[in-house]
């Protein structure tokens, strides 16, 4: 089976709320771990990354926290707007790396829906 | 700077045809990587393209082969078509084998068999 998954596969939020995306992993070997967006007839855009030996990282109004000890992900979007609308995909890479030459395990993916 | 660019966008093709897409990277990048993406599912790595190249496989059969030419552009061939080789197929790009960069992809390529 995969070795990421999420959680849910879809998840409606009112603009403007906050939006928490997750996702569990169950390789520990796994050093490095990636958020992409992939809104309709799109390819995957990166959003943000993690290495293992940190917690949190935070973008524009993004933030990925990693819990090894649980093996968990998740994606945190800060009032969330319309062109947030797409589906998330975590990716978790052994090559320590954003292509390595194990290429990227993807999960499903959780489809964002922004409610006005 | 044009990014990762993939061509065609849309193919349909008969069962048992052999189809050929095309990926050229970011500039800069001399890496490639290909996935395949069946709907309402996540990428599933193919195979990588670095110094022309391939350097490892994911779980996919032989009918499934690739090239990199020296202008790191990279072709992705699929022989004996089956119906479940319907999906859309990543190019991602990144530089130096990938390690420690991060990857960029492509619109993908839209391929149905029927």
């Amino acid at each position: 089976g995969e070795s990421v998954g999420l959680h849910l596969p879809t998840l409606s939020v009112q603009e403007g709320d906050n939006s928490i995306i997750n996702c569990a992993y169950s390789n520990s070997a796994s050093d490095y771990f990636i958020w992409y967006k992939q809104e309709s007839g799109k390819g995957p855009q990166f959003i943000i990354d993690i290495r293992s030996n940190m917690d949190k990282r935070q973008g524009q109004r993004v933030t990925v926290l990693l819990n090894k000890t649980v093996k968990h992900l998740s994606l945190q979007i800060a009032a969330t707007q319309p062109g947030d609308s797409a589906v998330y995909f975590c990716a978790e890479d052994l090559g320590g790396s954003g292509g390595g030459a194990d290429g990227l395990t993807f999960g499903k993916g959780t489809h964002l829906i922004i409610q006005p | 700077d044009a990014g990762v660019t993939q061509s065609p966008t849309h193919l349909i093709k008969t069962r048992g045809q052999q189809v050929t897409l095309r990926c050229s990277p970011k500039s800069g990048h001399d890496t490639v990587s290909w996935y395949q993406q069946a709907l309402g599912q996540g990428p599933q790595f193919i195979f990588q393209y670095y110094e022309e190249e391939e350097r490892q496989r994911g779980n996919f059969p032989d009918r499934f082969s690739g090239h990199q030419f020296p202008n790191y552009s990279s072709e992705l061939n699929v022989n004996a078509l089956l119906l479940g080789d319907s999906a859309l197929y990543l190019c991602a790009s990144s530089f130096g084998g990938g390690l420690n960069t991060e990857a960029f992809f492509g619109q993908g390529t839209r391929l149905t068999v029927v």
